[in-house]
């Protein structure tokens, strides 16, 4: 069985720039998390979907941060414009649904804001 | 609010010697609780969680973990310590209301030697 996939697994780009991350939960997963994760921190919940709708984006900075997984699949985070503080790692993770205690992350996208 | 305190940012340890790495959790009710662990450019991976049954709790690995409700911790340990478990360690705990929004301590970076 195929994990969660994230691409791109390295990113570099200048600030004031956009980025975007893509993320492809396990297979019939329905819940799908995006997570920050700063250096040395555990992750930080941004946005949580079940399904197609976001059920939880209080921790998403919504200013700059963009986030949808339109046919309730994958999903894409996007920044625009970056600051220098969004250097970190950001994860996707997925569950069989709300309930499920257990999540399944994927490796990450590090993202280096110059 | 739910919050796990993680006691010790890094610990080391000789390969074949008891493993201890601990956590302390604050919650208004009773906790459910897990050890996630993040190999180096690996995704994050439940090693063993704690719902309201047995106290003490078996995970993969070899790993174990004992919910003490007086004492307010979940201590992970591991009788004998390989190479590969060198890694970091989280300890987190879920919202009472929702399953699957998890709050992450700050992790354990565990180092094995020789």
């Amino acid at each position: 069985e195929a994990g969660v996939v994230q691409s791109p697994r390295y990113k570099i780009i200048e600030k004031k720039q956009p980025v975007a991350f893509w993320c492809n939960p396990i297979s019939g997963h329905n819940t799908l998390y995006w997570y920050l994760q700063n250096l040395g921190q555990g992750p930080e919940l941004l946005i949580r979907y079940e399904n197609e709708e976001a059920v939880d984006d209080s921790q998403l900075p919504k200013d700059r941060f963009s986030a949808e997984r339109l046919k309730g699949v994958d999903s894409t985070l996007k920044i625009q414009p970056a600051e220098l503080g969004d250097s970190a790692v950001y994860l996707c993770a997925s569950s069989e649904d709300g309930s499920s205690y257990e999540q399944y992350f994927g490796p990450g996208t590090r993202l280096t804001v110059t | 609010a739910q919050s796990v305190t993680q006691l010790d940012s890094h610990v080391s340890v000789s390969e074949g010697t008891p493993v201890l790495l601990r956590c302390n959790y604050s919650s208004s009710y009773s906790p459910s609780l897990f050890w996630y662990v993040q190999h180096p450019n690996k995704g994050l991976q439940l090693l063993l969680k704690y719902t309201s049954a047995a106290t003490l709790v078996k995970g993969i690995n070899g790993f174990e973990a004992e919910f003490k409700k007086s004492e307010t911790s979940f201590h992970l340990t591991k009788p004998s310590a390989h190479m590969s478990d060198a890694a970091e360690y989280f300890c987190v705990v879920s919202d009472p209301g929702t399953a699957s929004k998890l709050t992450f301590g700050t992790g354990t970076r565990l180092q094995v030697t020789l």
